[in-house]
């Protein structure tokens, strides 16, 4: 099945910096890498997410870029505020018994200073 | 659309004790999930089911069983419960076709003691 790892576990940037999140999969196979977002207590929401067809895909100020011959794949955060503050995990699709499921990785909690 | 609902929000067991989580949809998805989700590790996927009376184990399946007897709903039983099931536990569902987004319910917060 697919692992995922991803780094850093916590993340302190101040108001204005950018922040950089990267996961590694190990299933040449996958191809589908969402990212959530879960701020506390809250449920894991979807913020972005790419297909293996393309490099990189950009919404406002997140943007999420993939290597698919390294098979990794990273969250670009620019001009960070308080509110981006939360948890946030990647995911890669998995294949069980030729059905589509989600590989989440161990999660970033991102601290953003005002 | 209410989307994803889960009763109960929090519930603490004692060992040995057995209860149902319910989860139910209201978007008509075919695939539903259950995941927990423990400090520090990220959501671990337990049983998942892509329509009615079609279920499947997940990475973490030992202690728990599920049922799909409707689109809507998927109940996850605990049995025996232990403290190592002290968790939160998501529900999560999305549609059958292109659009890869899972949508997660609240939540349930279930402490074992």
């Amino acid at each position: 099945g697919e692992n995922v790892e991803q780094h850093p576990s916590t993340l302190s940037v101040q108001e204005g910096d950018s922040a950089v999140i990267k996961c590694t999969y190990s299933d040449s196979a996958s191809n589908y890498f969402p990212w959530y977002k879960q701020e506390l207590g809250k449920r894991p929401q979807l913020i972005i997410d790419i297909r293996s067809n393309v490099g990189e895909k950009k919404d406002q100020r997140i943007a999420v870029t993939l290597n698919k011959t390294a098979k990794h794949f990273s969250l670009h955060i620019t001009e960070t505020q308080p509110e981006d503050s939360a948890v946030y995990f990647c995911a890669a699709r998995d294949w069980n018994s030729g059905y589509s499921t989600l590989t989440f990785g161990k999660g970033t909690m991102l601290l953003v200073s005002p | 659309n209410a989307g994803v609902t889960q009763t109960p929000k929090f519930r603490i067991l004692k060992i040995g004790q057995s209860m149902t989580l319910q989860c139910a949809q209201d978007m008509n998805h075919n695939y539903m999930y259950w995941y927990r989700q423990d400090p520090g590790m990220g959501l671990k996927l337990i049983y998942y089911s892509v329509g009615a009376g079609i279920t499947d184990k997940g990475e973490v399946p030992n202690g728990y069983n599920v049922s799909r007897s409707t689109t809507e709903d998927f109940p996850l039983r605990l049995e025996l419960a232990a403290p190592s099931q002290t968790s939160v536990y998501f529900c999560a569902s999305r549609s059958a076709g292109v659009l890869d987004e899972q949508y997660f319910g609240p939540g349930t917060r279930l402490t074992v003691t």
